[in-house]
Parts: structure tokens; C-alpha cells; sequence
């Protein structure tokens, strides 16, 4: 049971680049999250998703897009990337309980390590 | 959302019990207080949670005040792989949000 799985582990951007951090997980979890880590910082909350087909933004959503087609995929775009993202990125997911509420517990992958120069 | 207050860094002996403090004087009374830990370069994992009462799991324990204005994780016996940053975490019962502070480091002493 691999849990969540995030690549890359790492990746360098130059300014004005995109790219697609993604994420997978194999628990059947409805619940999806991307979060960001700055360092000495606690994570904070990018997008989420609760289930295919329907995301939301969290607390710093600016300059991320993200799209749920399966109930296992849940990919991170950047699009233009800045010197400010800069960070380490989080997936995570969770399970929801019957009535449809999600479970108090988030599992998460090891991370993609992002640099923009 | 509650705000929580968390010494930055703590250190243990090893397997000697660690005491780790969070204020949370501003939670609801339907916020479960929540503990995740993250090893260095890894992503958090799940510790405890709990509502009102005592918590005992494998890893860990959690002692509630009786005002749940604070909480308490108890590592029973650190060990070195016990050495990471400890997130206590309010959270609204069937909602998915987690705010996540700077946490305490604990370190480890061999």
C-alpha cells in the first residue's frame, strides 16, 4: 500500500515557467489537499478537493490551478512560476465518514521540493 | 479559527518521558485537538487526537485540560526517531481545514 505518492522529490523553475506537481493516492480517499511549506513556516492550505470533479480554494490559492478528473489524481499547476513560490509542496488526503463529512485524519506524501530562480 | 501557543524547541533525554505543551485558549467547543509530528524532510503524520478526555494510542498520549484551554502530547519513552517538529492542530469537527503553526522542535539527546 503505497499511501500518498507526490513527484518530483525536487525541481528547479526558472521565472515565468509552469509546470504540474503531482499527486496520487491509492487509499480510494475523496478528500484531497495541496498545501505549502516555507521554510521554518507550518504548511498552509492551497487548494482542496472533495471528491472528482469538485475543488476549492484554501488560504493562499494565487497563482495555483489544480483539476480532479479521478478519485486518485490530484494534480498542482503553476503557471507562471515567481521567486515566491518557493517552497516545499504537500499533498495529502483523507477519507470521508458515511455521511459524507471527512475523516479527523490526513495522510500525506513526502513532498516536492521547489525552487524558482 | 483557534490560535495555539507552542514553545519553539524542547529537549528530551533519551527514554526519558517528554512533555509537550499547547495553548489553545481560544477553541470551541467542538474543535478536537489534533497532534501531527514531521520527521525532517518528510511529510506530517497523524499523532492524536482528542475532544474532552484522555487519549492513549501507541504512539503517544494526550492529556486535555479539564477547560480545554490547553492540551498536553506525553511521549511515554523518547526515542531518537521521536525527534521532529510537533504540530498541535484545533480543528472543527467534518471540516477539513488544519491550521498549521511553526510547532515545537523537539530534539533528542543520546
Amino acid at each position: 500500500n503505497a499511501g500518498v505518492t507526490q513527484t518530483p522529490k525536487f525541481r528547479i523553475l526558472k521565472i515565468g515557467q509552469s509546470m504540474t506537481l503531482q499527486c496520487t493516492q491509492d487509499m480510494n480517499h475523496n478528500y484531497m489537499y495541496w498545501y505549502r511549506q516555507d521554510p521554518g513556516m507550518g504548511l498552509k492550505l492551497i487548494y482542496y478537493s472533495v471528491g472528482a470533479g469538485i475543488t476549492d480554494k484554501g488560504e493562499v490559492p494565487n497563482g495555483y490551478n489544480v483539476s480532479r478528473s479521478t478519485t486518485e489524481d490530484f494534480p498542482l499547476r503553476l503557471e507562471l512560476a515567481a521567486p515566491s513560490q518557493t517552497s516545499v509542496y504537500f499533498c495529502a488526503s483523507s477519507y470521508t465518514l458515511q455521511d459524507g463529512r471527512p475523516k479527523n485524519i490526513q495522510y500525506f506524501g513526502a513532498g516536492t521540493r521547489l525552487s524558482v530562480l | 479559527d483557534a490560535k495555539t501557543t507552542q514553545p519553539n524547541s524542547m529537549e528530551s533525554n533519551e527514554e526519558e518521558p517528554v512533555h509537550l505543551p499547547c495553548n489553545h485558549s481560544t477553541i470551541s467547543g467542538t474543535d478536537y485537538i489534533h497532534w501531527y509530528r514531521q520527521l525532517p524532510s518528510q511529510g506530517p503524520e497523524y499523532v492524536i487526537h482528542g475532544l474532552t478526555s484522555n487519549v492513549n494510542n501507541r504512539m503517544a498520549s494526550l492529556a486535555i485540560a479539564e477547560d480545554r484551554k490547553s492540551s498536553t502530547l506525553i511521549l511515554h519513552r523518547a526515542t531518537l526517531r521521536d525527534a521532529a517538529v510537533y504540530y498541535c492542530i484545533p480543528r472543527t469537527s467534518g471540516t477539513y481545514k488544519y491550521i498549521f503553526g511553526t510547532g515545537t522542535r523537539l530534539k533528542v539527546l543520546a
